[in-house]
């Protein structure tokens, strides 16, 4: 079946420019994390949605970014005011339901955004 | 506090060797552990997961992974490395409490002709 899939792909902006940036999760998967890395290093836990629980937003850098979940599926990474060190490769993931942690998360292709 | 770590940034290896990617981790309950891999320019790629039962996992691609419960560990191996296999590779850990996975740093694996 289809993987999680992100758009766009590449994303160069000004810096003070808003962006969304998109992640369509696999069907029937309920959970769904947004993370940022940025060149050859770890991977930033940003947010984490459940189902139609309250999102966890504690890996949010700053009140620029923020995320909703429309339907429990497709979601959305907005940041405003763009600065050069949001400059970084944002990752989607999605997974099944959460029962013990024990399913895996798959990720998307993820975006790369450019501040210049 | 849950942890993890990948001792070594980068591993080199020639191919048609054994490799071995090291991972350790710190969790106050059952943990449940990930490998994934993520290859030049694209996403990450699970690989294999301990969960529960026998302690050699087995993955995709031919890599395996030991759990050792004792040593807290989660050792990454293949018998007979593959130019192909040359990427970064990470470690998570989840508690069986919580549903946040913790990441390791990333260890580089070059594989040589």
């Amino acid at each position: 079946g289809a993987g999680v899939s992100q758009s766009p792909s590449n994303k160069v902006t000004e810096k003070g420019k808003d962006v969304e940036l998109r992640c369509d999760p696999i069907s029937g998967h309920t959970a769904l994390y947004w993370y940022r890395q940025s060149l050859g290093q770890g991977l930033e836990f940003l947010i984490y949605f459940q189902g139609n629980s309250a999102p966890d937003k504690s890996g949010l850098p700053s009140d620029r970014f923020s995320a909703e979940r429309t339907g429990g599926s497709v979601s959305t990474l907005t940041i405003q005011r763009t600065q050069q060190e949001d400059s970084a490769v944002y990752l989607c993931a999605s997974s099944q339901i959460w029962t013990g942690g024990r399913y895996e998360q798959y990720f998307g292709p993820g975006t790369r955004l450019t501040v210049t | 506090a849950q942890s993890v770590a990948q001792p070594e940034d980068q591993v080199n290896v020639a191919e048609g060797n054994p490799l071995t990617v090291k991972c350790t981790y710190s969790v106050s309950g059952n943990p449940y552990l990930f490998w994934y891999v993520q290859y030049p320019n694209r996403g990450l790629q699970f690989l294999l997961k301990y969960i529960t039962g026998d302690n050699l996992v087995k993955g995709s691609y031919g890599f395996e992974a030991e759990f050792n419960k004792s040593q807290t560990s989660f050792h990454l191996k293949k018998p007979s490395a593959l130019v192909s296999d040359s990427a970064l590779y990470f470690c998570a850990v989840r508690e069986d409490s919580n549903y946040q996975l913790i990441w390791g740093a990333g260890t580089k694996l070059i594989i040589k002709p």
